[in-house]
């Protein structure tokens, strides 16, 4: 079956030891997302991509990094993980097709946690 | 501003109706969408409202109003398994980003 997927499903890190959360995708969708949710909160977009066009949002903070090497893989990169960056994160995608509706297919997401 | 406001808890009873209000102000509208989350898991597609009007999707439904930044959410012959929360998120005019709700966590009791 097509899908998102992400790895690892928890992570456990220090506080400021770097750490890369993964994410892929079959769905050969155009547009991939990350989201941070914490609990009982609105999922925040950090960040998403445009095939290889990066668009950060304003308001996320410069420790959070990412790349995209091809179309099926996306990673997020924390440089310095604070205490306050443990949340889910979630990766998601969407076809970025001309006037097509954009629905959002999620991964499973990453419990980040930090010591 | 962008904002989107939900109740944030809802308690109904099995084989009820329920519905979910959301309400909404961003700087553009692309259209509504509606995501069940269960606890600890991802959000997945409920369904979409781009035009005024009712959608419906067999036990599930969506209205929306653009004039009143207003949209609902109808669950029909509850079941246990609805017990979820319900997100209400906007995508702005112009691009790919779309704005989340908090969501309404929803209790279906027996």
């Amino acid at each position: 079956d097509a899908m998102v997927i992400q790895n690892p499903r928890y992570q456990v890190t220090q506080f400021g030891k770097p750490v890369t959360l993964s994410c892929s995708q079959t769905l050969n969708h155009n547009v991939m997302y990350w989201y941070q949710q914490k609990s009982s909160q609105a999922p925040k977009l950090l960040f998403h991509y445009y095939d290889k066009d990066f668009n950060n949002e304003a308001d996320t903070p410069d420790n959070f990094q990412s790349r995209r090497p091809n179309t099926s893989f996306c990673f997020l990169d924390i440089r310095s993980p604070g205490l306050g960056d443990a949340a889910m994160y979630l990766c998601a995608t969407s076809s970025g097709g001309a006037g097509g509706l954009e629905t959002q297919y999620f991964g499973p997401g990453t419990r980040l946690l930090v010591l | 501003g962008q904002n989107i406001d939900q109740p944030t808890e809802m308690t109904a009873t099995e084989g009820a109706i329920v519905q979910i209000n959301c309400t909404y102000q961003t700087s553009g509208f692309n259209g509504l969408f509606w995501y069940q989350q269960h606890a600890g898991e991802a959000p997945t597609f409920l369904s979409y409202n781009v035009l005024d009007g009712l959608e419906e999707k067999g036990r599930f439904s969506s209205f929306l109003s653009r004039s009143k930044g207003y949209s609902y959410l109808l669950l029909k012959e509850l079941q246990m398994k609805d017990s979820a929360s319900y997100l209400c998120a906007v995508r702005e005019l112009g691009g790919f980003k779309t704005i989340f709700g908090a969501g309404t966590r929803l209790f279906v009791k027996a």
